[in-house]
């Protein structure tokens, strides 16, 4: 079954600071990755997402992320944060074939620093 | 205009009673879904539909019970109520095609309903 880790439990980083939020993911046959972003008592929003193609990807609000198959993994990034990315941030992963439903990380809290 | 929206926002009520979620979703889709998120934030599918069939049933207690009548709608309806209930409960819905598994859409989740259970 597909899985994903999200190792930190709270990413702190001061405003204008680079920010990277980590995910690595297990699938059966290729992963769809995705990233999604939830404020405070608001719903799940999509960030973006990695299907094929390069491996660097643009979302919304200046977000990128970066699919490393050799590594199993798709980092979250933004290259300067600022006080309204504070959020709870999540990966998800899912397989192109058997049971593919959707498969969410735990979480990462980022917190940005003015 | 809402793209996924769910009623009540806050349920508030007390152990044994039995009560319904709403949601809908204007967005066209054939797929929607129940989550689970617990106080720790741990998001956990429940169920899942296709064109108004179930295809997603996690190891969900039989006291929830979903209902879709139609493609737009899936509702929630939760038996005897127990504290462990409580939590915030998230509809969503993706374009998914037949089957429900062979996409790659994400999903577009709603506000959130938190239920507590006193």
């Amino acid at each position: 079954a597909q899985s994903v880790a999200q190792p930190e439990d709270q990413v702190n980083v001061a405003e204008g600071n680079p920010l990277t939020v980590k995910c690595t993911y297990s699938v059966s046959g290729n992963p769809y990755l995705f990233w999604y972003v939830q404020y405070p008592n608001r719903g799940l929003q999509f960030l973006l997402k990695y299907i094929t193609g390069d491996n660097l990807v643009k979302g919304s609000y200046g977000f990128e992320a970066e699919f490393n198959k050799s590594q199993t993994s798709f980092h979250l990034k933004k290259p300067s944060a600022l006080v309204s990315d504070s959020a709870l941030y999540f990966c998800a992963v899912r397989g192109s074939y058997g049971n593919n439903r959707l498969a969410f990380g735990k979480g990462n809290q980022v917190v940005v620093i003015p | 205009d809402t793209a996924v929206s769910q009623t009540p926002k806050y349920l508030v009520t007390q152990m044994g009673n039995d009560k319904s979620i709403k949601c809908e979703q204007n967005l066209g889709h054939d797929t929607m879904y129940w989550y689970k998120q617990d106080s720790k934030k741990f998001l956990k599918i429940m169920f899942s539909y296709n064109n108004k069939e179930l295809i997603i049933n996690e190891t969900v207690p039989n006291r929830f019970s979903p209902k879709s009548p139609d493609k737009a709608h899936l509702n929630l309806h939760i038996n005897s109520l127990e504290l462990g209930d409580s939590a915030v409960y998230f509809c969503a819905s993706s374009q998914e095609g037949a089957g429900g598994w062979s996409s790659y859409n994400e999903q577009f989740f709603g506000p959130g309903t938190r239920l507590t259970v006193l």
